[in-house]
């Protein structure tokens, strides 16, 4: 099993609509989680912290669920300019060197 | 302000050849990584170093040799490039928050190099 695993997609969104897409990681350690965003090829860039509580920032929401070892993206009012490739990541912390491990990235395509 | 810096940002080797890519921070950050990008993959880490003079393997470390002398720069070299090696590599920093990862911990990226191995 990877460590982290996310949806390849692609998700296929009507401009406006909500859509949500999770990650799970495999290590019960994990300490702190990560959305970052990929535009074709280029290099990820942070989207957004995941906090224990959840976190908030404009349209965008990340949530960690401990107990079933994942977290999730939710995207409302999505606009054409949110299509792109979004990576989880997770750091296991010290133990394991402090790694940042990445998932596969889950695609999204917002269409008019 | 230039960050990240990956250099060069594409190449073409031939199978054997070898070849260096350098990754300069000017941010002080004592970690670095060397991922790389496979077509509907994640990245994937190399090695990566948590100080000047130190370097650790990550997950696909086979073939690949990392040296960080200078803080602000890790240094990839392939020492006999195979065509399996022909990806996206991307550099990155970060400052860690003492022992127990922070979520402020941001990923500095470079803008890749494009390698092809022949």
């Amino acid at each position: 099993r990877k460590e982290v695993e996310q949806d390849p997609g692609p998700f296929n969104v009507p401009e406006g609509a909500t859509v949500a897409f999770n990650c799970t990681y495999s290590n019960s350690a994990s300490q702190s989680f990560f959305w970052y965003r990929q535009d074709c090829r280029k290099e990820p860039k942070l989207l957004m912290s995941v906090y224990s509580s959840g976190n908030e920032d404009g349209r965008f929401t990340a949530q960690l669920n401990r107990a079933s070892q994942y977290i999730s993206l939710l995207i409302r009012d999505s606009k054409l300019s949110d299509s792109a490739t979004y990576l989880c990541v997770v750091n296991i912390g010290l133990a394991a060197g402090n790694k940042l491990t990445f998932g596969g990235g889950t695609r999204v395509l917002v269409k008019p | 302000n230039a960050g990240v810096t990956q250099t060069p940002k594409f190449r073409v080797l031939k199978t054997g050849q070898s070849m260096t890519l350098l990754c300069a921070q000017d941010m002080n950050h004592e970690y670095m990584y060397w991922y790389r990008q496979d077509p509907g993959m994640g990245l994937r880490l190399i090695h990566y170093s948590v100080g000047e003079g130190t370097t650790a393997k990550g997950e696909v470390p086979d073939g690949y040799n990392v040296s960080r002398l200078k803080k602000q720069n890790f240094l990839l070299g392939l020492e006999s490039a195979a065509p399996s090696q022909t990806s996206v590599y991307f550099c990155a920093s970060r400052n860690p928050q003492g022992d127990i990862p922070a979520t402020n911990e941001k990923l500095f990226f470079g803008s890749g190099t494009q390698l092809s191995v022949l």
